[in-house]
C-alpha cells in the first residue's frame, strides 16, 4: 500500500532556531517527492520538488533531502521566522498512471515562538 | 501565488441543504481535483478531471458531485447537506505535474 507517513506530528520551537522534519515513503514506483507549506485555513502551497537523481534541493531558509534508496526525506528550516509556523506536508508523486497520483502525509504542525 | 480560486471560503450551512462550492482558475490548466482535508489529517482526492467533460471519482468515497463544462471552471455540488460533510475542501490544478492549490473552502453542516 502506498503510504506516507511524516515525523513529528508537532513541533514546537523558539525563534531563530533550526529544525529538522522527517518523512518516510513507500510509494512506488516513484516519481517525485515534494514539501509543501500550508497554512491555517489556506491551501498548500509548494516549496520544493525532487526527483529521483537529485538528494537536496533548496529553496531560501528551506533544505531539503532525498535518498530514494531508504525512501526518506528531511525538510531542514534554517534561522526560523514566526512565519514559518504553519503545516509542512510531505507529498510523494507514483508515475504509475497518467493522473501522476499525489500521495499525502498528514503534515508536521510547526510553531514558532518569539 | 497560483491563480485558483474557491469561493465560499467558509460556509454554515443547515442539514438537507444543497451547496455547490465554486472553484476557478485562469491558468489554462486542463487537470483540476478537489480534495477533502480533515484537521491534522492528510488530503484526499475525492474527484478529478482531465478536460472538458471528463471526470472521475477519487480515492476517498464522496457523495458529492462535479461537473466541468469550462476548463477554468470545476463546481461541486452537495445535493443534501449532512455533518458528515463537515471538512474543509481545496481545489487544484496542474500542468506538468505541479499542483496549484487554492485557498480552500471550510465547510459546517449543522
Amino acid at each position: 500500500k502506498n503510504q506516507v507517513e511524516q515525523s513529528p506530528q508537532s513541533l514546537i520551537i523558539l525563534e531563530g532556531k533550526n529544525c529538522t522534519l522527517q518523512c518516510n515513503y513507500t510509494v512506488s514506483p516513484f516519481s517525485n517527492l515534494r514539501w509543501y507549506k500550508q497554512d491555517t485555513g489556506r491551501g498548500p502551497v509548494s516549496l520544493t520538488i525532487m526527483t529521483f537523481s537529485e538528494n537536496t534541493k533548496s529553496n531560501g531558509r528551506y533544505t531539503a533531502t532525498l535518498d530514494a534508496d531508504t525512501k526518506q526525506s528531511s525538510l531542514h528550516i534554517t534561522a526560523s521566522q514566526l512565519s514559518d509556523s504553519a503545516s509542512y506536508i510531505c507529498v510523494v508523486s507514483d508515475r504509475g498512471s497518467t493522473l501522476g497520483r499525489l500521495y499525502f502525509g498528514r503534515g508536521t504542525q510547526l510553531t514558532v515562538w518569539p | 501565488e497560483a491563480d485558483i480560486y474557491q469561493t465560499p471560503r467558509y460556509l454554515v450551512i443547515g442539514t438537507g441543504k444543497k451547496i455547490t462550492l465554486e472553484c476557478s482558475q485562469t491558468m489554462g490548466h486542463d487537470k483540476m481535483y478537489w480534495y477533502q482535508q480533515d484537521p491534522g489529517m492528510e488530503l484526499h482526492l475525492i474527484h478529478y478531471s482531465y478536460g472538458v467533460n471528463s471526470t472521475e471519482k477519487g480515492d476517498l468515497s464522496s457523495e458529492s458531485t462535479v461537473s466541468r463544462i469550462r476548463t477554468e471552471h470545476f463546481p461541486l455540488t452537495l445535493e443534501s447537506a449532512r455533518p458528515s460533510h463537515t471538512s474543509q475542501y481545496l481545489c487544484a490544478s496542474s500542468e506538468s505535474g505541479e499542483q496549484y492549490f487554492g485557498p480552500g473552502t471550510r465547510l459546517t453542516v449543522t
